[in-house]
């Protein structure tokens, strides 16, 4: 079955380190989404990419960066400068938004991070 | 900037009733595309209903139906004939042609017994 697949599902940071969320897809689309959801809130966007090799930064990019070296892959990588990092991850994908805006993003499971 | 409101942080409903959740936004374009998403429990995200604002015509999908008011920038999400497994997060999205889609912040959606 096509989807998106994030692990692990339960990830836990120690301070001063970098941890790197997974995110693969096979459903072969182009644009791909990190989000951000902290506790009875909405989904923030972290970072996006609508080609392999090309990613632009959201509304709260700081403390993270990503990679697009495959289209089916776009891991998430929380670096030791996001000083408020536990929240729950989300990725997500879509056919390229330009072409078709009316396509809905499709949501991986999800990962939730704590810090030790 | 695009922005979604959802005003209605919590709502309830007692289970066979009708419940509606509102959503506003904000836009210059004319062209773009509103969709609903539900989050149970489980932290899934899952799509329940789409709309695209050429179209005059409400959309529907089954128990879910939304009202879609392209004057008044509103795009109302009914939920017919509730079902306890309607419980979920409600979030309110936009997108306009070659944008990243916006989230509201969501309504919390209890389907009481």
């Amino acid at each position: 079955d096509g989807g998106i697949t994030q692990s692990p599902k339960y990830l836990f940071r120690k301070e001063g380190q970098n941890v790197t969320l997974s995110c693969e897809q096979n459903l072969n689309h182009d644009a791909m989404y990190w989000y951000r959801q902290d506790p009875g809130q909405g989904l923030r966007l972290i970072y996006y990419s609508q080609i392999v090799n090309d990613f632009q930064k959201g509304d709260i990019a700081e403390g993270y960066s990503v990679s697009r070296e495959k289209k089916e892959s776009f891991p998430l990588t929380v670096t030791s400068a996001q000083k408020n990092p536990t929240a729950f991850y989300l990725c997500a994908s879509s056919i390229w938004a330009y072409l078709s805006s009316n396509q809905p993003q499709h949501f991986g499971d999800g990962t939730r991070l704590s810090i030790l | 900037a695009q922005t979604v409101t959802q005003s209605q942080p919590e709502m309830s409903v007692q289970e066979a009733e009708t419940v509606t959740l509102s959503c506003t936004y904000d836009t210059s374009e004319n062209n773009y595309y509103l969709f609903w998403y539900k989050q149970p429990p489980s932290r899934q995200m899952i799509l329940v209903i789409r709309q695209e604002a050429y179209k005059q015509q409400n959309a529907t999908e089954n128990r879910f139906s939304v009202n879609f008011q392209k004057a008044a920038k509103s795009f109302s999400l009914k939920i017919s004939d509730s079902q306890l497994g309607d419980t979920a997060m409600y979030f309110c999205a936009f997108r306009t042609s070659g944008s990243r889609l916006t989230f509201g912040e969501g309504t919390q959606l209890t389907v009481n017994p």
